[in-house]
């Protein structure tokens, strides 16, 4: 069964320093990869996506995540956080080989808060 | 203007009672996703459509249903039967394709009162 785990659950940074938010998945296939952002009592927004290609993906807002197939990660990056930055950040996995089928929805992690400090 | 609406934003039931969450898309999307949210535990998946006059039981679909007669609606009807209905509900759309996102609304708060 597919999985993603973010393994932490909140993130404090300073603004100005790099962020990174970190998620791990688990499919039995190729893996499309990808990450949204929630700010409070609203939808979730799309920010990147991993399909194939160069490791290293750009998103909206300065975002941008690498794929490590060796450690099954798509950690979230921005070299410069801003405080506007803080919300809850969820990675999602989607396996390939199942879609169409009751495995190949989208999963997603439980969701890490990134708070940003002035 | 494209987009996902739900509605309402904030709705209250008493015990009991069966309601109905709307969701309706106009980016001609065919698949169509209803998740529940709840604090610190995720998305989780509760009823999908990958085309009109089809849908499917996600991973906790009980106490609830849906319909799917058009392409542009999908809407959720919590029955009295979901004994712990107080949560935060996402809709979601998608053109179909595994490399695809999909698409939020703005979400319905339910308060069970």
């Amino acid at each position: 069964a597919q999985s993603v785990a973010q393994p932490e659950d909140q993130v404090n940074v300073a603004e100005g320093n790099p962020l990174t938010v970190k998620c791990t998945y688990s499919v039995s296939g190729n893996p499309y990869l990808f990450w949204y952002v929630q700010y409070p009592n609203r939808g979730l927004q799309f920010l990147l996506k991993y399909i194939t290609g160069d490791n290293l993906v750009k998103g909206s807002y300065g975002f941008e995540a690498e794929f490590n197939k060796s450690q099954t990660s798509f950690h979230l990056k921005k070299p410069s956080a801003l405080v506007s930055d803080s919300a809850l950040y969820f990675c999602a996995v989607r396996d390939k080989a199942n879609y169409g089928g009751s495995q190949g929805n989208l999963i997603f992690g439980k969701g890490t808060k990134l708070s940003v400090k002035p | 203007d494209g987009g996902i609406t739900q509605s309402p934003k904030y709705l209250f039931r008493k015990e009991g009672q069966n309601v109905t969450l709307s969701c309706e898309q106009n980016l001609n999307h065919d698949a169509m996703y209803w998740y529940r949210q709840d604090p610190g535990q995720g998305l989780r998946l509760i009823y999908y459509s990958q085309i009109v006059n089809d849908f499917q039981k996600g991973d906790i679909a009980e106490g609830y249903s849906v319909s799917r007669e058009k392409k542009e609606s999908f809407p959720l009807t919590v029955t009295s039967a979901q004994k712990n209905p107080t949560a935060f509900y996402l809709c979601a759309s998608s053109i179909q394709g595994s490399n695809t996102e999909a698409f939020f609304g703005q979400g319905t708060r339910l308060t069970v009162v």
